[in-house]
């Protein structure tokens, strides 16, 4: 099975401010990588497909970057809806991986 | 509206059977496949594997393997997720989530608790 890692597990920062997580392959999966964000007792919400492409209607806010086995998800101007729950997701081969999460916490 | 709507929140005893389910409306449910996601609480996603509705071709994770069952009722565009014998450890949210056959879940249900305790 792909091991994916996301690092930090937790993130605290301020409206407004850019952060970036990151996420990382156990071997490379070109660019076969999601993300996904989800709030407290909802389910997950498709941000990023193929590691760079934004979903209809998410902000423009939100850029995924990367290939091989390293990708990060990169937020510019942090809004209050955006903390939350944020997992990446290879789709290279089976069984689907997720990696651990990163939660974004407000300061 | 094109949405997954699951069935309601159970409470189980180990040892106990279960079947829990996913209904479809608003698209081709055929079309596309449907994966199961757990998610145990506190924790990250994991995949359990998906299931072709046309034909009820499964792939299974290897962690799920044997332990768990999906079938599809397309009479009712329904896809369901079972287990013949629970254990506590099973307790957790169940997704199910509309896959493409490339593994990117856009279309989510609302989720399914389950709780295995004695």
């Amino acid at each position: 099975d792909i091991q994916m890692t996301q690092s930090p597990s937790s993130l605290s920062a301020f409206v407004g401010d850019r952060v970036t997580m990151t996420c990382r392959a156990s071997q490379s999966i070109g660019t076969y990588l999601n993300w996904y964000q989800q709030k407290p007792g909802k389910a997950p919400k498709l941000l990023i497909s193929g590691a760079s492409s934004l979903q209809s209607g998410v902000p423009s806010t939100f850029s995924g970057g990367g290939s091989g086995t390293d990708f990060t998800l990169t937020i510019s101007s942090l809004q209050p809806e955006d903390f939350a729950i944020y997992h990446c997701q290879q789709t290279y081969n089976t069984p689907l991986t997720f990696g651990q999460g990163t939660k974004l916490e407000i300061k | 509206e094109v949405q997954l709507v699951q069935s309601g929140a159970e409470v189980k005893k180990p040892g106990e059977s279960l079947r829990i389910s996913c209904k479809g409306s608003g698209y081709t449910f055929p079309s596309y496949w449907i994966s199961w996601v757990r998610q145990m609480p506190g924790k990250g996603l994991e995949w359990m594997g998906r299931i072709d509705p046309s034909d009820s071709y499964t792939d299974y994770s290897p962690s799920f393997q044997g332990h768990v069952t999906f079938s599809i009722d397309e009479s009712v565009s329904s896809a369901s997720l079972q287990w013949s014998s629970l254990k506590a450890s099973d307790t957790a949210m169940y997704y199910c989530a509309r896959d493409a056959n490339n593994g990117k879940l856009l279309l989510w249900g609302q989720g399914t608790l389950v709780i295995v305790s004695s």
